[in-house]
């Protein structure tokens, strides 16, 4: 069965400074899809970012990257510039082609002002 | 309103008790989740809906019963309610399985006492 760790249950960031959400999962699948999820407090599952395993640009959505290393079976997310609004729990999550999303436990991001 | 919408956003129910739990989709996505989320678990899937009729479990379906007579709705049963049943559940809806995008609803908290 395929599994999503998220190693870090708690990150604290400086506004305006850049932090790294790790994710790292296990598959035997070579082609698959991963997922970062956002969580406000509002409880609002909203989709970040996502990258399609077999594509090896990195993909980016705005001030949200992430560095896939595909041999390393790692994911991680990059925000930069970080803001207020950014303070969720960040959900990584893993899928293929026919299956459903599996999540890691997620990680409870705080943005100091 | 467009989107996808749970009912009721917070719920408290005596250990024994049947409670059902709504969702409604208005974009006629062909699947629709269920998903737990528990502290250290992140979100674990109960079951899921490819299409109307049709329903399969997923992770954790014990004590869980769903059915899909219309595309739109997909309602959870806990038929029995258990203390360890107690959280907060989420419904979802893609167009498809694995890389398309899950759209979530707001989720119900669910408190069985």
């Amino acid at each position: 069965a395929q599994t999503v760790t998220q190693s870090q249950p708690e990150m604290s960031v400086q506004e305006a400074e850049t932090v790294t959400l790790s994710c790292t999962y296990d598959t035997s699948e070579s082609d698959y899809y991963l997922f970062w999820y956002k969580q406000p407090p509002s409880r609002q599952m909203i989709l970040v970012i996502r990258q399609e395993a077999y594509k090896q640009q990195n993909a980016t959505e705005n001030r949200f990257s992430v560095n896939f290393q595909k041999a390393a079976k790692s994911f991680s997310l990059k925000i930069s510039d970080s803001q207020l609004g950014d303070a969720a729990m960040y959900f990584c999550a893993y899928s293929t082609s026919g299956s459903r999303l599996t999540f890691g436990e997620g990680t409870q991001l705080t943005v100091n002002p | 309103d467009a989107g996808i919408t749970q009912s009721p956003r917070y719920k408290i129910t005596e250990t024994g008790r049947q409670v059902t739990l709504m969702c409604h989709q208005t974009w006629s996505h062909s699947y629709m989740f269920w998903y737990r989320q528990d502290l250290g678990h992140g979100l674990r899937l109960i079951y899921y809906s490819a299409a109307a009729d049709i329903t399969d479990k997923g992770e954790v379906p014990d004590g869980y019963v769903v059915s899909r007579s219309k595309t739109e709705n997909f309602p959870l049963t806990l038929e029995s309610a258990t203390r360890s049943q107690t959280s907060v559940y989420f419904c979802a809806s893609s167009e498809g399985p694995g890389g398309f995008e899950a759209f979530f609803g707001q989720g119900t908290r669910l408190t069985v006492v």
